[in-house]
């Protein structure tokens, strides 16, 4: 298994307060992602990174903020939370390069976020 | 963008082979994946086809039809553990991103 961990594993939190979840690997893998999943919505792609200091939005970013200080860890940020954003989070790893013809990503636990 | 249709539920026995359709409308895409996943678990990697035709990986066989924007996967001698949500992901071009469909759960019974 990929060396993908998530944290926190669960929250709970209120609307209007700033909510920071972190997916760490140890994989040394370039790329970083963080999806949100729903029912009825599948996997939707918030952020993504391409190597440290280098990030850009999905198809669902608005409302989320992410860094990368360093290539094992990449950081998800709710600076508002609203009741919109209770959902599952996963973070996931692949070791593609830009443009790459294939690509597997390695998914982690998942986070599952209660926005009251 | 990138749209991807597939039935929300199939059920199976033991035994039988199942497959799972997705069809999709994009603007340009580089493979389509499967990916599994289980009730309360993280999605895992199934299968990846690049080019068009069969791919088979054991019990587990994906197709990809570019001229007819589909593809499928094809599980064979259908277990218990294989009760599970399955999504199909286009591999977007220029970009090591996946766009997935809303994914199919199959139940399988005795």
């Amino acid at each position: 298994d990929a060396g993908i961990t998530q944290s926190p594993r669960h929250k709970v939190t209120e609307t209007g307060t700033p909510v920071t979840l972190r997916c760490h690997q140890t994989e040394n893998h370039r790329y970083m992602y963080w999806y949100r999943q729903d029912p009825g919505h599948g996997l939707r792609l918030i952020h993504y990174s391409y190597g440290v200091k280098d990030t850009d939005k999905g198809e669902v970013s608005d409302g989320y903020s992410v860094s990368r200080s360093k290539t094992e860890d990449f950081l998800l940020t709710l600076e508002s939370a609203t009741s919109s954003q209770t959902s599952v989070y996963f973070c996931a790893i692949s070791e593609a390069e830009r443009g790459s013809y294939t690509d597997t990503q390695y998914f982690g636990p998942g986070t599952r976020l209660t926005v009251l | 963008g990138q749209s991807l249709e597939q039935p929300s539920e199939v059920t199976a026995v033991e035994g039988a082979i199942v497959q799972i359709n997705c069809t999709y409308q994009t603007s340009g895409f580089y493979g389509l994946s499967w990916y599994q996943q289980h009730d309360g678990g993280a999605p895992t990697f199934l299968s990846y086809n690049a080019l068009d035709g069969l791919e088979e990986t054991g019990r587990f066989s994906s197709f990809l039809s570019r001229s007819d924007s589909y593809g499928y996967l094809l599980l064979q001698e259908l277990q218990m553990k294989d009760s599970a949500s399955y999504f199909c992901a286009v591999l977007n071009s220029g970009y090591s991103t996946l766009t997935f469909g809303k994914g199919t759960m199959l139940l399988v019974s005795p």
